[in-house]
């Protein structure tokens, strides 16, 4: 185990809704991104943050935002939710020691109806 | 921009014997190559990674890695496959995010499957 924690689990919305998840990182990691994990595909990058400020972007549209607090945990939020959106998140917590290392949690399943 | 690909959608192979899941990789400047793998409705987990030093690397759960810097690939092997290694596989490539804190971003291939019949 990592010592990633994200929650909830699974999750069910429906479309145009909005949606918040959490990453608990691993202890003494100030560093957290996200990540997109369609069906039948590779993790893509969705945002990275670091001491609390956005530090790094992928190709997603702004309704994916995002929050990093003093205990370095962090929120994904999703608003006007799309089909599209169903997907496993994933969060990834690093140090500024080892940067090039990032530890993942679990996920978290969101199903869009 | 830095990539990596992976040829095979799915590798099947017979327990006992050795397996090898394909990678070749794009990067500007030294590369941070990982693999990763992904049990059903489960997070990644780390199994190996290579930054510099020698061009095999010894991972997780019996797995090895070789770093070959002319043919641009970092292909991921066991010498005796099991049952259980039965998963999906990701290469992956640290990719620098230019910002403030000189961050990382990782880069995944489209996975490997990996099936290994008893």
């Amino acid at each position: 185990e990592t010592g990633v924690t994200q929650s909830p689990t699974h999750l069910i919305k429906t479309r145009g809704q909005q949606v918040t998840l959490r990453c608990s990182s691993q202890s003494g990691h100030n560093t957290v991104s996200w990540y997109q994990q369609a069906l039948g595909q590779g993790p893509q990058f969705i945002f990275q943050y670091y001491r609390e400020e956005e530090n790094g972007r992928g190709n997603f549209p702004p309704r994916f935002s995002g929050l990093q607090f003093p205990n370095y945990s962090s929120e994904l939020n999703v608003n006007a939710l799309e089909l599209d959106d169903s997907a496993l998140y994933l969060c990834a917590s690093s140090s500024g020691q080892k940067p090039y290392e990032q530890y993942f949690g679990p996920g978290t399943r969101l199903t869009v109806t | 921009a830095q990539s990596v690909a992976q040829p095979e959608d799915q590798v099947n192979v017979a327990e006992g014997n050795p397996l090898t899941v394909k990678c070749t990789y794009s990067v500007s400047g030294n590369p941070y190559l990982f693999w990763y793998v992904q049990y059903p409705n489960r997070g990644l987990q780390f199994l190996l990674k290579y930054i510099t030093g020698d061009n095999l690397v010894k991972g997780s759960y019996g797995f090895e890695a070789e770093f070959n810097k002319s043919q641009t690939s970092f292909h991921l092997k066991k010498p005796s496959a099991l049952v259980s290694d039965s998963a999906l596989y990701f290469c992956a490539v640290r990719d620098l995010l230019r910002r403030r804190s000189g961050g990382f971003k990782t880069i995944f291939g489209a996975g490997t499957r990996l099936f290994v019949k008893a």
